[in-house]
């Protein structure tokens, strides 16, 4: 399967209060998982990536988890802020690993 | 700046046109990636290009083609344009084929009018 799944499509948070994004994926020979952050009409940018030799990576406030067993990964991002907001998006080379498919994305929406 | 220049930033065009989409990888990366991105919506992947050669195609419509040169940039060709190609269109690249980062370029925002 060539599949990426990503949970919630929309997320409101308060300021401060902490996200968590999943994501699921049915090839099970991929093995690095990139989450991007694409402000509105900006290009994506990559926050952080994880590869399948690690279960846990953290970057100051954001963190990604990876269970290869579930074939799942998550982001999380603590006291999350205002300029937070914005649509991320997960990944996972699929197929011929060649290919670098996307989740649906996530809006996630800080609010004061 | 990603390293990735993408042209031209805006297009406009009637039903039924032709245009071709640019992109400059960043230097010394091999790979290209193209995505369209309609309103609202995911990153819908096309057609990748490894050192000129073709390794993967998506959902890439019989009107729209590709091709990496030796210079390694890329076009991305529509052809017979509907309203519906309206979107975004990013093209990334990377160094290898596995697991780097893919760096995005601005995107050239198509509208079909």
């Amino acid at each position: 399967g060539e599949n990426v799944e990503q949970h919630p499509s929309t997320l409101s948070v308060q300021e401060g209060d902490s996200a968590v994004i999943k994501c699921t994926y049915s090839d099970s020979a991929s093995n690095y998982f990139p989450w991007y952050k694409q402000e509105l009409g900006k290009r994506p940018q990559l926050i952080i990536d994880i590869r399948s030799n690690v279960g846990e990576k953290k970057d100051q406030r954001i963190a990604v988890t990876l269970n290869k067993t579930a074939k799942h990964f998550s982001l999380h991002i603590t006291e999350t802020q205002p300029e937070d907001s914005a649509v991320y998006f997960c990944a996972a080379p699929t197929g011929t690993a060649s290919k670098l498919t996307f989740g649906t994305g996530t809006r996630l929406q800080v609010t004061l | 700046d990603s390293g990735v220049t993408q042209t031209p930033k805006h297009l406009i065009t009637a039903t039924g046109q032709r245009v071709t989409l640019r992109c400059s990888p960043r230097s010394g990366d091999l790979s290209v990636y193209w995505y369209q991105q309609s309103l609202d919506q995911g990153l819908q992947f096309l057609i990748h290009y490894y050192n000129g050669e073709e390794r993967a195609k998506g959902n890439i419509l019989e009107r729209f083609s590709a091709q990496q040169f030796p210079d390694l940039h890329s076009e991305l060709n529509l052809s017979s344009l509907e309203l519906g190609d309206s979107a975004l269109y990013f093209c990334a690249s990377r160094a290898g084929l596995a697991d780097t980062e893919a760096f995005f370029g601005q995107g050239t925002r198509l509208t079909v009018v």
